[in-house]
């Protein structure tokens, strides 16, 4: 069976801030770990996977995600956050031998000016 | 630009009513799922299609089915609709490949009254 946890319910940050989402996931094989973002009343936006290799991942809009295998985590990160950021924002994994992707509950992250 | 279309944003039905949901995608995937969005619960999944006229249930298969005539289109069913069943709908498409990722319709929200 595999999983996702998503620690923070929300996440509140000032613009120009760091921005830090996390986010642990459980498979019985190698991971395949995705980030989501989603806009109100929109459907779910890639922003980045990590399949294998260089354990930083780069996304779209400026974010990045790290693997860490010892700790089985996949926290998105961006070095500078906007109030456009604003979103509720998905961790999802799947097992490599899956086709199903699992996606933790949900992280909403509001940037103020 | 890929596109996965959902054909109806908004729907208020009542219960005990028979509910199509269609989900149309014009990138030629072979995979197709159907997930519902619920606060605090995140993205749990209904049921998903890994080829025409094949289906396997998802997590939370109970009171839906699903039909897949062709490879572009897959659709929820509601047999009869009930009030638990409020929710948001996404459906979402992907390549055969375990390291693809989802690219979601906008989502339709259904009101079970």
């Amino acid at each position: 069976a595999q999983s996702v946890a998503q620690p923070e319910d929300q996440v509140n940050v000032a613009e120009g801030n760091p921005l830090t989402v996390k986010c642990t996931y459980s498979v019985s094989g190698n991971p395949y770990l995705f980030w989501y973002v989603q806009y109100p009343n929109r459907g779910l936006q890639f922003l980045l996977k990590y399949i294998t290799g260089d354990n930083l991942v780069k996304g779209s809009y400026g974010f990045e995600a790290e693997f860490n295998k010892s700790q089985t985590s996949f926290h998105l990160k961006k070095p500078s956050a906007l109030v456009s950021d604003s979103a509720l924002y998905f961790c999802a994994v799947r097992d490599m031998a899956d086709y199903k992707l699992s996606f933790g509950a949900g992280t909403t992250v509001t940037v103020r000016a | 630009d890929v596109k996965v279309t959902q054909s109806s944003r908004y729907l208020v039905k009542r219960t005990g009513e028979k509910v199509f949901l269609e989900c149309v995608q014009d990138m030629d995937h072979e995979n197709m799922f159907w997930y519902r969005q619920d606060p605090g619960l995140g993205l749990r999944l209904i049921y998903f299609s890994y080829d025409v006229k094949m289906k396997e249930k998802g997590d939370i298969p109970e009171g839906y089915s699903v039909s897949r005539e062709k490879k572009e289109r897959f659709s929820l069913i509601l047999e009869s609709a009930s009030t638990n069943q409020t929710s948001m709908y996404l459906c979402a498409s992907s390549e055969t490949r375990a390291t693809g990722e989802l690219f979601f319709g906008e989502g339709s929200r259904l009101t079970v009254l």
